[in-house]
């Protein structure tokens, strides 16, 4: 029941986009989204709410289409930072963390 | 603000011995967690404190895992008696209320090695 994220990597050049998909078999209350960086804690970056409702960052956006279960995150114009671990967070009966994408972002 | 405090930051021990984890939330902040993560893998809720009280637990070995938040701030996580696959970082995150709607602030972690 972990929710699935595609890709599973991603190789970027700084500049372009990427786009992460994340996708629940259970129905949803809220999607949060992290990045960790290698040896590191995750990070908040946003979180997505029944309703249409969004906190996060300015320049990272996501979707949150609840009849589909399905988030995804928009990562454009990529810069160097951007480079690590992305997880979906599926806020549903529980707190199940995505399988991850790994994206890496050279110059 | 001072962030979440994890100790201690690294631990080797042998299988069979046991191993406490110490994590201190952000002032304020209501709910706590302790998550495990494997090496390769995204993070595991062990479980979840609202104020002193446990929201979930469904997750934690309860053979040998125990954990408590008496006041509700600091937290203790315990692991007796270890095992090899315990080995992995062991994240306290904290939120200011349950994490439907409110951000986790994750600490350092704790890396768990069990030889």
């Amino acid at each position: 029941q972990q929710p699935v994220q595609s890709p599973q990597a991603v190789i970027l050049r700084e500049g372009e986009d990427a786009v992460i998909n994340c996708s629940s078999s259970k129905a949803l209350y809220s999607v949060h989204w992290y990045r960790q960086k290698h040896g590191e804690a995750p990070v908040f970056l946003m979180i997505l709410l029944k309703g249409g409702e969004q906190k996060g960052h300015d320049k990272i956006s996501a979707s949150f289409n609840e009849k589909k279960q399905q988030s995804s995150l928009y990562l454009t114009a990529s810069q160097l930072s951007y480079s690590g671990t992305y997880f979906c967070v599926m806020i549903a009966d529980k707190l199940i963390f995505g399988t991850g994408t790994r994206l890496q972002v050279f110059p | 603000e001072a962030g979440v405090a994890q100790s201690p930051r690294y631990k080797i021990i042998e299988k069979r011995q046991s191993v406490a984890f110490w994590c201190n939330p952000i002032s304020g902040h209501a709910t706590l967690y302790w998550y495990q993560q494997i090496l390769g893998q995204g993070p595991k809720l062990l479980i979840q404190f609202q104020n002193n009280g446990v929201v979930d637990d469904s997750q934690l070995p309860k053979d040998r895992f125990s954990a408590e938040r008496l006041k509700g701030v600091d937290s203790t996580l315990k692991i007796q008696p270890a095992k090899l696959e315990d080995s992995a970082v062991y994240l306290c995150a904290s939120s200011f209320q349950p994490g439907r709607t409110y951000e986790q602030y994750f600490g350092p972690g704790t890396r768990l090695t069990v030889t």
